[in-house]
């Protein structure tokens, strides 16, 4: 089955430690985000990429960190240098990064800074 | 930059109509429909495309105005089911936002 998977579905962290989130897709989509939610809001764009080797920062990037090597992976650092990051993270992709293109959702990392 | 919907919540009881509206101080090309259960993943509903364009499937339909900027969501004859939040999206500039949400409750 094609899809997107994001691990670990629970993650917790020590203050000052950088952590790794993972986001894997089968869809053979070229556009890939991230996204963070906060309980009750919405959700912010922290990176985007449209294709391999390539992403931009979304308007909270600051304490984040993507790479982008394959197409199926898109993997989210948060670093010691994100202030408040327990939050829900939310991976997507989209089969290009034009506006036309619905975003297929994997089911999230709710991380815990402890 | 972020569309602002309206209303923030509601509570329906099961068979009642609701309607959830999106509207953006920029220019709107398209607009995204999702829905996210507590605690999973948003689902994507529909995209509008166009201008006057009007969509919908089953009990639940969307139309965009894109001159006024906005588009609106329908949901007629509301089920348990539909609860949740939904949330519109858009495109503005290179990025995509998503709206700030409606909480959607339906009882019995």
């Amino acid at each position: 089955d094609g899809g997107i998977t994001q691990s670990p579905k629970y993650l917790f962290r020590k203050e000052g430690q950088n952590v790794t989130l993972s986001c894997e897709q089968n869809l053979n989509h070229d556009a890939m985000y991230w996204y963070r939610q906060d309980p009750g809001q919405g959700l912010r764009l922290i990176y985007y990429s449209q294709i391999v080797n390539d992403f931009q920062k979304g308007d909270i990037a600051e304490g984040y960190s993507v790479s982008r090597e394959k197409k199926e992976s898109f993997p989210l650092t948060v670093t010691s240098a994100q202030k408040n990051p327990t939050a829900f993270y939310l991976c997507a992709s989209s089969i290009d990064g034009a506006s036309g293109g619905k975003q297929f959702f994997g089911p999230g990392t709710r991380l815990t800074v402890l | 930059q972020q569309p602002v919907q309206s209303p923030q919540a509601v509570i329906l009881r099961e068979g009642e109509d609701a309607v959830i509206n999106c509207s953006s101080s920029k220019a709107l090309y398209s607009v995204h429909w999702y829905r996210q259960k507590h605690g999973e993943a948003p689902v994507f509903l529909m995209i509008l495309l166009k201008g006057g364009e009007q969509k919908g499937h089953e009990k639940i339909s969307a139309s965009f105005n894109e001159k006024k900027q906005q588009s609106s969501l329908y949901l007629t004859a509301s089920q348990l089911s539909y609860s949740g939040t939904y949330f519109c999206g858009t495109e503005l500039g290179n990025q995509f936002y998503f709206g700030t949400g409606t909480s959607l409750t339906v009882i019995p």
